[in-house]
């Protein structure tokens, strides 16, 4: 089975620090994504990676930044939290082989609350 | 319009009875769809995708509709534990991105 880890299921941070979001999946896929969800709004693409020290922006990439160093790993940085980013964030990862349709596994998900 | 429309719901059903829900798209390019189910606090974990001519994975059947631009899930004989949030998701050709429903939530009674 795919496993994907996030670094934390819950986390308090305060308006104006730094915040990093851990993903971690080994699987070796190739493609990695970080969404934020949402009560009505369903999973927002922040920002994707389809292979290590690559990234693309998703359709909320303000305020945020990704780090892909390793293809197993996966970071969120919040640079200055705001109280508007206080959401569910979920991580996921897809392999590209046998084509380029393949299912997203996610991570359990970091409850993030900025006070 | 949304990319992705589902009926949020909730659909109250009675145990053993048989539930259907759409989704619609708005790209009429979009290649691949799949239903994901997400339960309360969790992880969306996919349920099963959505061919062409039609699927079945035991009790539930997925269908899709190129021509009205719509997808669906049926669920036959349902049980408790099928209460959940049903999520649709497509995906536009050659790109890496999904596009997400908001989900439909079902709620099934005993």
């Amino acid at each position: 089975d795919v496993k994907v880890t996030q670094s934390s299921r819950y986390l308090v941070k305060r308006t104006g620090e730094k915040v990093f979001l851990e993903c971690v999946q080994d699987m070796d896929h190739e493609n990695m994504f970080w969404y934020r969800q949402d009560p009505g709004l369903g999973l927002r693409l922040i920002y994707f990676s389809y292979d290590v020290k690559m990234k693309e922006k998703g359709d909320i990439p303000e305020g945020y930044s990704v780090s892909r160093e390793k293809k197993e790993r996966f970071s969120l940085i919040l640079e200055s939290a705001s109280t508007n980013q206080t959401s569910m964030y979920l991580c996921a990862s897809s392999s590209i082989r046998q084509g380029n349709h393949q299912p997203q596994h996610f991570g359990d998900g970091t409850r993030l609350s900025i006070l | 319009r949304k990319e992705v429309e589902q009926d949020p719901g909730p659909f109250n059903v009675p145990e053993g009875a048989t539930v259907a829900f759409n989704c619609t798209y708005s790209n009429s390019a979009s290649q691949s769809f799949f239903w994901y189910r997400q339960d309360c606090r969790k992880e969306p974990k996919l349920l099963m995708s959505v061919y062409s001519s039609g699927n079945e994975d035991g009790r539930f059947t997925a269908q899709l509709n190129r021509a009205s631009q719509y997808i669906s899930l049926l669920i036959r004989d349902s049980k408790l534990s099928d209460s959940a949030t049903y999520l649709c998701v497509v995906k536009p050709d050659s790109n890496y991105q999904l596009i997400w429903g908001a989900g439909t939530k079902l709620i099934i009674k005993p």
